[in-house]
């Protein structure tokens, strides 16, 4: 069992640039969620998914961030134009149940992106 | 909304018992889970409460009070490898979505 994935690991770009990150959920899960981590806030919930649909997006911080799930094995983060402020651990994770019932949800590795 | 407490940081010394508080204020709930997540890692399940009581599992037991909003995660025979910080996340009526606490990073020394 490969977990979930997340690419890139670590990304590095510049004020004003456009950041892709990319999740792949555990093969039958059903439920994706975006959280980000930072020292200041925390981990956070952005968005999640059931069966690719967005279900909750209330925690993405504005309209710079949108995500998507195209199909059950893939699901994007995107951050137009990023700021230095948007500088977090962007974790993806996914579970069969949505959480119900004491089912845990799966973390990838995240992704580190630092904006300068 | 959800408001969620616990200590910024803790100490404790090899092969002793820590216990980690977590308190909650929440519009909903459905359940609680305890998280431990290392430097530079993702976190990793620990426990779920939903009932009031004691679960416990192996060195690690954690404990809910609904009535008081309050949790608490206990580590027993402390090792070097349960440095880490550990996250208190509550669910909300639906028990799909989780808000986390802001963590407690726990420092074992020898």
């Amino acid at each position: 069992d490969a977990g979930v994935i997340q690419s890139p690991r670590h990304e590095v770009t510049e004020m004003g640039q456009e950041v892709t990150l990319r999740c792949k959920p555990i093969s039958g899960h059903d439920y994706l969620f975006w959280y980000r981590q930072t020292m200041m806030r925390g981990l956070e919930l952005l968005i999640y998914f059931n069966n690719n649909v967005p279900i909750d997006d209330s925690g993405m911080p504005e309209d710079r961030f949108s995500a998507k799930m195209p199909n059950a094995s893939f699901s994007t983060l995107k951050i137009q134009p990023s700021e230095p402020r948007d500088s977090a651990v962007y974790f993806c994770a996914s579970s069969l149940l949505g959480g119900r019932g004491g089912e845990t949800q799966y973390f990838g590795p995240g992704t580190r992106l630092l904006v300068l | 909304g959800q408001n969620i407490d616990q200590p910024t940081e803790m100490t404790a010394t090899e092969g002793a018992i820590v216990q980690i508080n977590c308190t909650y204020q929440t519009s909903g709930f459905n359940g609680l889970f305890w998280y431990q997540q290392h430097a530079g890692e993702a976190p990793t399940f620990l426990s779920y409460n939903v009932l009031d009581g004691l679960e416990e599992k192996g060195r690690f037991s954690s404990f809910l009070s609904r009535s008081k909003g309050y949790s608490y995660l206990l580590l027993k025979e402390l090792q070097m490898k349960d440095s880490a910080s550990y996250l208190c996340a509550v669910t909300n009526n639906a028990g799909n979505m989780l808000t986390f606490g802001g963590g407690t990073r726990l420092m074992v020394k020898p």
